[in-house]
């Protein structure tokens, strides 16, 4: 599997703002997900966008997904204070099998002002 | 349904101890996976097990090294515990392990003294 990088690094905004977080990576893929992360707890899945797929919606949150730039970007619209996390994308590659492993980057850590 | 289960949440231990770490996938999956994180190098898979067989692997020290039951339940073990495994292990299972949607327990933060 390979890494994705997500950018910007950290994100503050004021609740009710939407938050836009990126992710690029380099080579082709099967799908691209999207987690979250409060400090110091597990990671939770929030969308799985596969390569045929060019936006997918859940809830408040939007991810689109440009195979020909290798890029990501997720949307979450309508911040909360509870939305505060590091959120994470992860590539999978396409073909070959990398049982059960997700390369993580350093993920965009989205603060949210009551 | 319950979701995973790590135990215990927190530990501490001095170097040179080992250490087991215990992990609850959700009913029915059957793929566990291990993750350590640290502020320095961020997520990193340690290995990931299926059907008690292990299927992959991370670039980590022999001194980890883990197992799964017949009821998939899984346990990983560090070794001669140093300074530098300070870190949160965090365990993920999925239903195949094909890399769609895995679900992660709380972690269990471990602190080397």
């Amino acid at each position: 599997s390979q890494q994705g990088e997500e950018d910007p690094q950290a994100l503050s905004i004021q609740e009710g703002e939407n938050a836009t977080m990126n992710c690029s990576y380099k080579t082709s893929i099967n799908n691209l997900q999207w987690y979250r992360q409060n400090s110091g707890r597990g990671l939770v899945h929030l969308i799985l966008i596969r390569s045929n797929e060019r936006e997918k919606h859940s809830g408040r949150l939007r991810v689109t997904l440009d195979t020909s730039k290798k890029s990501s970007s997720l949307l979450i619209t309508a911040s909360r204070a509870a939305d505060t996390a590091s959120y994470f994308c992860a590539p999978t590659n396409a073909g070959g099998t990398s049982y059960g492993k997700l390369t993580f980057g350093q993920g965009t850590i989205l603060t949210v002002h009551p | 349904k319950a979701g995973v289960t790590q135990t215990p949440r927190y530990l501490i231990k001095t170097r040179g101890q080992q250490v087991t770490l215990s992990c609850s996938p959700i009913s029915g999956h059957r793929s566990v996976s291990w993750y350590q994180q640290t502020p320095g190098q961020g997520l990193q898979f340690l290995f990931e097990y299926f059907s008690e067989t292990q299927r992959n692997k991370g670039n980590f020290p022999g001194r980890f090294s883990g197992r799964q039951f017949s009821n998939s339940r899984s346990e990983m073990n560090v070794s001669t515990l140093e300074l530098g495994d300070s870190a949160l292990y965090l365990c993920a299972s999925s239903l195949a392990g094909n890399n769609e949607k895995l679900f992660f327990g709380s972690g269990t933060q471990l602190s080397v003294l």
